[in-house]
């Protein structure tokens, strides 16, 4: 079955203390991305990656670190996360990087930073 | 100015009625525009995309295209209480950003 795996879907953590949030795709798609989703504030784009080795900021990098040193896999690393982190966070895989990409979601992860 | 902007609603609608959902986007040189549903606590998933003025329709749904005025729609025909969801719409410049709205609550009432 073709899809976008996190893992873990849900974490409680504390400040300061370094997490990965893992994401996977098993349809040999280029191109990977995360995104947060917070009330009010909608799905904004944390970083991307167009291929292997190649990843670029989103709109709200700060924070964040990624990695693709796979093409089916694309960590999120919260170095020292935050409270202002707790969130709800989407890793996305499209076929292309052009224009028309047709993103595919994962089911989610919900950060929560005590 | 929000770049994408929706109306966070919610829209109320009967069962069988036609719901209208609207987007405005601030890019004129905005070349492709989807819609994702989005279920309470579930992830978006992509209902349909439309890249050309005009009307595209699949099933009981349709998006509307107008770069002029720069909006796009989606109609629901039929409505039921399984569409009941949030509806995200989503454009994309060319380039490698998806940029999306906030979203508009649908509630299809029996």
């Amino acid at each position: 079955e073709a899809q976008v795996t996190q893992n873990p879907r849900y974490l409680i953590t504390v400040t300061g203390k370094k997490l990965t949030v893992t994401c996977s795709q098993n349809m040999n798609h280029e191109y990977m991305s995360w995104y947060r989703q917070d009330p009010g504030l909608g799905l904004r784009q944390i970083y991307y990656s167009m291929n292997v080795e190649v990843t670029d900021k989103g709109d709200v990098p700060e924070g964040y670190k990624v990695s693709r040193k796979e093409k089916r896999n694309f960590p999120l690393i919260l170095e020292s996360p935050s409270p202002n982190q707790t969130s709800l966070y989407f890793c996305a895989s499209s076929i292309s990087t052009g224009a028309g990409q047709t993103q595919y979601f994962g089911p989610g992860t919900r950060l929560l930073v005590l | 100015q929000k770049e994408v902007e929706q109306n966070s609603g919610p829209l109320s609608v009967p069962e069988g009625a036609i719901a209208s959902l609207n987007c405005t986007y601030s890019d004129r040189g905005s070349q492709s525009f989807f819609w994702y549903r989005q279920y309470s606590g579930k992830s978006p998933e992509l209902i349909m995309f439309i890249y050309s003025n005009g009307d595209k329709e699949d099933g009981r749904f349709t998006a509307q295209l107008n770069k002029a005025s720069q909006y796009v729609s989606l109609l629901i025909r039929d409505s039921q209480p399984s569409d009941s969801a949030t509806y995200l719409c989503a454009v994309s410049g060319g380039g490698n950003k998806l940029t999306f709205g906030t979203g508009t609550q649908l509630k299809v009432e029996l």
